[in-house]
């Protein structure tokens, strides 16, 4: 299958502990976009990609979110110092085409 | 602000009937692309179909078509001969640029056998 994955599927942790998420894009797609998704609402974005560079970051990704895409493949999501309002899923999507992206099945985050 | 919004937060419909919800949005540009993305239960989001602004012809794929109103900023899916995989969270999305998608806040469809 070579469609965007991501992992974990599933993390559960603690108030205050930090987290990572990765996400593998389609191999031929440059763009990479991150988004948040709560129960019952639709998907916000949270930051993008055009190879390594990150281009936007939305008001949503406050300074304890980090995101990364080291020699433009692979990209991290980090949240630091976790707080139970970011229990949420968090997709990851890429893109070569200029508007069509792709979804990754998500990891879903539980903060207790 | 770009915005788009879902009026029907849930429908429900017998299989093999046709159901059609609705989507509006609001900018100022005039070349951008809307899209239905479909999102079934604990699995991941996948296009149901795409519309180019600049195209005046509705898009349709298979079972799925569009009604694109530019005008009105009204962009409706319409779903023929439903079937019981048709059942999940259907998103309309905006997207101007090579950039950021929005959302609406999603319908919930449930096909009843």
């Amino acid at each position: 299958d070579t469609g965007v994955s991501q992992d974990p599927r599933h993390k559960i942790t603690k108030r205050g502990q930090n987290v990572t998420f990765r996400c593998d894009p389609i191999s031929e797609h440059n763009r990479l976009y991150w988004y948040r998704q709560t129960l019952g609402q639709g998907p916000e974005f949270l930051t993008y990609f055009q190879n390594e560079a990150q281009l936007e970051k939305s008001r949503l990704l406050s300074d304890r979110f980090s995101a990364e895409r080291p020699k433009g493949s692979f990209s991290t999501l980090e949240i630091q110092r976790t707080e139970q309002g970011d229990s949420a899923m968090y997709l990851c999507a890429s893109s070569l085409l200029q508007n069509e992206q792709f979804f990754g099945p998500g990891t879903r985050l539980t903060v207790l | 602000a770009q915005t788009v919004t879902q009026s029907q937060p849930e429908m429900s419909v017998q299989e093999a009937e046709t159901v059609t919800l609705s989507c509006t949005y609001d900018t100022s540009e005039n070349n951008y692309y809307l899209f239905w993305y479909k999102q079934p239960p604990s699995r991941q989001m996948i296009l149901v179909i795409r519309q180019e602004a600049y195209k005046q012809q509705n898009a349709t794929e298979n079972r799925f078509s569009v009604n694109f109103q530019k005008a009105a900023k009204s962009f409706s899916l319409k779903i023929s001969d439903s079937q019981l995989g048709d059942t999940a969270m259907y998103f309309c999305a905006f997207i101007q640029g090579a950039q950021k998608l929005v959302f609406g806040q999603g319908t919930r469809l449930t096909i009843n056998p």
